[in-house]
């Protein structure tokens, strides 16, 4: 069965140093977005994106944040300049169709921030 | 804005007991969508069910059950004779209408089963 797979699946950085999360959509899927979860708490959105564009993001995807489809199979989130309050789980997700259709979600990519 | 509320923040049952989810939504959209997820301790998200605001009826998958009432606005999950594997988080989810729609997830709710 197709599955959506993100590496690395725990990253461990320093204040101030960019990181990149990498996730692998299913293969036939169109739609692709970025949740995050802090330890605990709820899985917020940050950002979808469709035909190398961004569609949507939330208020937490600043400038800080970009996303980038640098070939056909990969999706990655960049943070420039890390934060304390940046350590969460980050989800990706994929969906296959432009109506609001089941994301799959990724196993996530634990990112801490000393 | 839409908004998903899980009341309900942690419930211990011992297995075999039948449990009840709650979920409650809010949109402004005549068509939107309702999720549940699941996330088990190893941390993934698990797709479980998808119900669009035009279908109504209740949904049976095993031991899971869905019951959907838009006059409440509530989308309540409900395990049958739970097992231990059932423990986990569990998110109820909306999306409205729209490309690349994001999803709104509810606070989860923790579901323990003991022996």
């Amino acid at each position: 069965e197709p599955e959506v797979t993100q590496t690395p699946s725990h990253q461990v950085t320093q204040m101030g140093q960019e990181v990149i999360l990498r996730c692998v959509p299913i293969s036939n899927h169109l739609y692709f977005y970025w949740y995050r979860q802090i330890l605990g708490q709820k899985v917020e959105f940050l950002v979808s994106f469709y035909n190398n564009e961004i569609s949507e993001k939330s208020e937490i995807f600043d400038d800080q944040f970009s996303v980038e489809r640098p070939d056909g199979s990969n999706f990655t989130l960049k943070i420039r300049s890390t934060k304390l309050e940046d350590s969460a789980m980050y989800f990706c997700a994929s969906s296959a169709l432009p109506s609001p259709d089941t994301q799959y979600f990724g196993p996530g990519t634990r990112l801490t921030v000393l | 804005a839409q908004k998903v509320t899980q009341a309900q923040t942690e419930i211990s049952v011992v297995e075999k007991e039948d449990v009840t989810l709650d979920c409650v939504y809010e949109t402004r959209d005549t068509t939107y969508y309702l999720f549940w997820y699941k996330q088990p301790p190893s941390g993934e998200l698990v797709f479980l069910i998808r119900r669009n605001s035009f279908d109504e009826q209740n949904e049976i998958s095993g031991r899971y059950s869905w019951n959907f009432q838009k006059s409440t606005s509530s989308f309540n999950f409900t395990i049958t004779a739970s097992q231990v594997v059932d423990s986990a988080v569990y998110f109820c989810a909306l999306s409205e209408s729209g490309t690349a729609s994001k999803l709104t997830f509810g606070t989860g709710t923790r579901l323990q089963v003991t022996l």
